[in-house]
């Protein structure tokens, strides 16, 4: 079945530093895939998305860039701030189904 | 508020008892998606609703777990005689239509604590 593996933390950088955390995925078809953050004892919040091959989606300084060929979804930052501290999780979505994540990396960023 | 919201946030049981989860999505939103996340692992997908019908319970454990989501009122996750491994984070996110392309909006969990 489907599935999405992303790299095991926790990440830990200093404040300014580059950020990437890798997400590969293993899937049938064209699914829209997703990063998600999650903050201390909240619940997801959508990060940024994208629904085809080479679409990059960005927000907040995030991005990342939907490529087919790699079967990946690496998300990067190109200067961390300590607000950024939070569990992300890359997840997949095929046509009318439920969201499949994989475990979640921790990414810690000091001052 | 117009997210998701969960009720209760923390939920403390003990064994055999029964635990009820309410999620009211979104305004607008007929799609509800429940998730279990288990200590140190990603979520997992439980079962998809929308009003009145389930489209998807291929996650939900066979026995004791129920879901509903009724034409009025929140939708409910429901665990029978509870034990110990059912102490999780119950997330429910909600959709306007299929997750395809809408992303789903996600509600701050309830916390499940089973003694």
């Amino acid at each position: 079945g489907d599935s999405v593996t992303q790299m095991e933390g926790p990440v830990t950088l200093s404040e300014e530093a580059f950020l990437t955390i890798n997400c590969t995925y293993t899937a049938t078809g064209y699914p829209s895939l997703f990063w998600y953050v999650q903050y201390p004892g909240e619940g997801l919040q959508l990060l940024l998305k994208a629904t085809k091959a080479d679409d990059k989606g960005s927000n907040k300084g995030f991005e990342a860039t939907y490529r087919k060929e790699t079967t990946s979804f690496h998300l990067e930052k190109g200067s961390v701030q300590v607000s950024d501290s939070a569990v992300y999780f890359c997840a997949l979505s095929q046509a009318g189904t439920a969201l499949i994540f994989g475990k979640g990396t921790t990414l810690s960023v000091s001052s | 508020n117009a997210g998701v919201m969960q009720n209760p946030r923390h939920l403390v049981r003990r064994r055999g008892q029964e635990a009820r989860l309410r999620c009211s999505p979104m305004k607008g939103h007929s799609h509800v998606y429940w998730y279990r996340q288990l200590p140190e692992e990603g979520l997992k997908f439980m079962v998809y609703l929308q009003k009145e019908n389930i489209i998807d319970e291929s996650g939900m454990p066979k026995e004791r777990f129920s879901a509903e989501f009724p034409k009025e009122g929140p939708s409910i996750l429901r665990i029978q005689q509870v034990v110990r491994g059912d102490s999780a984070a119950y997330f429910c996110a909600s959709s306007p239509r299929d997750a395809s392309e809408q992303p789903q909006h996600f509600g701050d969990g309830t916390r499940l604590s089973i003694l």
